[in-house]
């Protein structure tokens, strides 16, 4: 059964500096790996989707990359913002491709 | 496009009573499910559907139930609530295919939902 892990729970940091947030997975078996951002009180915001066929995807400050052989997916975000602050989940696919499995989140506060 | 809506926002029950939560998208995403999300649990799939009249459970079912008459609409409803009950509520819909590429999935903003 697939489980999705994401250290640390919380990171605090200050304006400008570049980050990475980490999410592990178990069974590398996965259709895909999706990257969320939620803000208090909010729904889930999409970032970025990466196809297991595929090793990064970015949008703006934002990167994304998945190696399958170790399960381990990072969420790297360049120069970060205030704004960047929010709850930051990663989601596998697990015995389907549409199925997800999600991890807990890391909460991040950006200081500025 | 409005995306995925829900309805309502918030919402207070009584042990016992029933309810439905709406959920619907304006995407034409065969896929639809629901999600309860729990302090210290993440989301947890309650309920899912990859098109009209075809449902099935996803990893925590007992104590609701949905059907899918429409491509639009998914509701979930609560038979008899209990305060186990109480969680955040989210329905998410994408595109999907039977096998190779999947895509991206869309949330709506989600139901509070207090059952006292």
């Amino acid at each position: 059964k697939q489980e999705v892990t994401q250290i640390p729970a919380a990171l605090s940091v200050p304006e400008g500096e570049n980050l990475v947030l980490n999410c592990s997975f178990t069974d590398s078996a996965i259709y895909n790996l999706q990257w969320f951002r939620q803000d208090p009180g909010k729904g889930l915001t999409s970032l970025l989707l990466i196809q297991s066929s595929q090793r990064e995807q970015t949008s703006g400050r934002l990167n994304a990359s998945l190696d399958k052989s170790s399960g381990r997916s990072t969420l790297y975000i360049a120069a970060s913002q205030p704004g960047d602050s929010a709850t930051y989940l990663c989601a596998s696919t697990g015995d389907s491709s549409y199925k997800l499995i999600f991890g807990s989140g890391t909460r991040l506060l950006v200081r500025p | 496009n409005a995306g995925v809506t829900q309805t309502p926002k918030f919402q207070v029950l009584k042990t016992g009573q029933s309810m439905t939560l709406q959920c619907a998208q304006d995407m034409n995403h065969e896929y639809m499910s629901w999600y309860r999300q729990d302090p210290g649990m993440g989301l947890r799939l309650i309920h899912y559907s990859v098109g009209a009249g075809i449902t099935d459970q996803g990893e925590v079912p007992n104590g609701y139930n949905v059907s899918r008459s429409t491509t639009e609409d998914f509701p979930l409803r609560l038979l008899s609530a209990a305060p186990s009950q109480t969680s955040v509520y989210f329905c998410a819909s994408s595109y999907t295919q039977g096998w190779g590429t999947s895509y991206e999935q869309y949330f709506g903003p989600g139901t509070r939902l207090t059952v006292t």
